[in-house]
C-alpha cells in the first residue's frame, strides 16, 4: 500500500493552461506539504496544511492554490501555467509538526512547453 | 532563520569507498536531523535520523552523529556500492511544520 501517492506522475501541458495535482496520504497523518524541486534538485517548500488548515504558505505566485478537503488529501492547483513552473512537485505528510520525519510521494513532474 | 548546508558535489567513488558527506545545520531551537536519499527518477526516502543530541541514526549501512557542539550532522559509510549512487539531502525540522533541506549532493559509484 501506498503511504504518500500523488497523480499524475507526469504531466506536460502548454503555457497558460490551468492543472490539478493530487495528493493522498493513508498514514494517518495530521500535516500534510507540498515542495518544489527545481532542475538543480533544490528542494523548497511551498505550502503546509495541519488537519486541513493552511499554516505555511510561503513566497508563491497566487496562480498556485493548495486545498485540503480532509486531513488525507491535499490538492495543488496552478492557474496560467508559464514556463518557470517546470519542476518536479512532491507532496508530503507527516505527524504533527514533522520532529520525526517526513514521508514523501513520488512526485509529479511537471513540463510547461 | 533555519538552515541547512552540505558539501557541494558531485561526488564520484569506486565500490568500497568510504563516503563522506558534509553537513552543518543553523537552527534556533533543537531541531530534528535527517539524511533523505533520491534514486535516480525516483521520490525522496528517509535514510536515516535524530531526533537530539549526541543520537547517532544509522540505515543500510549508513551512519550520521547529531553533533551539537559542532552544529553537525555528517554521513558516512564505510563500503559503498553502485546501488548507493544517489542525491543525498540533509535536512532539518525544528518544530515549525517546515522540513528545510540542504541543496543535495549528487554521489556516483563506479565499478
Amino acid at each position: 500500500d501506498t503511504a504518500v501517492s500523488q497523480t499524475p506522475k507526469y504531466l506536460v501541458t502548454q503555457m497558460g493552461n490551468d492543472k490539478s495535482i493530487k495528493c493522498e496520504q493513508n498514514l494517518g497523518h495530521d500535516t500534510m506539504y507540498w515542495y518544489k524541486q527545481d532542475s538543480k534538485k533544490f528542494l523548497k517548500i511551498m505550502f503546509s496544511y495541519n488537519n486541513k488548515e493552511l499554516i505555511i504558505n510561503e513566497t508563491v505566485p497566487n496562480r498556485f492554490s493548495p486545498k485540503s478537503p480532509d486531513k488525507a488529501h491535499l490538492n495543488l492547483h496552478i492557474n496560467s501555467l508559464e514556463l518557470g513552473d517546470s519542476a518536479v512537485y512532491f507532496c508530503a505528510s507527516s505527524g504533527g509538526q514533522g520532529v520525526y520525519g517526513y514521508t514523501f510521494g513520488s512526485g509529479t513532474r511537471l513540463t510547461v512547453v | 532563520g533555519d538552515s541547512v548546508t552540505q558539501m557541494e558535489g558531485p561526488v564520484t567513488l569506486s565500490e568500497e569507498a568510504f563516503l563522506t558527506i558534509n553537513c552543518t545545520y543553523t537552527a534556533t531551537g533543537y531541531p530534528s536531523l535527517f539524511w533523505y536519499v533520491q534514486y535516480p527518477g525516483e521520490g525522496l526516502q528517509l535514510l536515516l535520523k535524530a531526533t537530539k543530541a549526541d543520537d547517532k541514526g544509522s540505515n543500510k549501512g549508513f551512519e550520521a552523529t547529531y553533533r551539537k557542539e559542532t552544529t553537525s550532522f555528517h554521513l558516512e559509510k564505510g563500503s559503498v556500492q553502485v546501488s548507493d549512487s544517489a542525491v543525498y539531502f540533509c535536512a532539518l525540522s525544528d518544530s515549525d511544520y517546515k522540513l528545510s533541506f540542504g541543496a543535495g549532493t549528487t554521489v556516483t559509484v563506479r565499478a
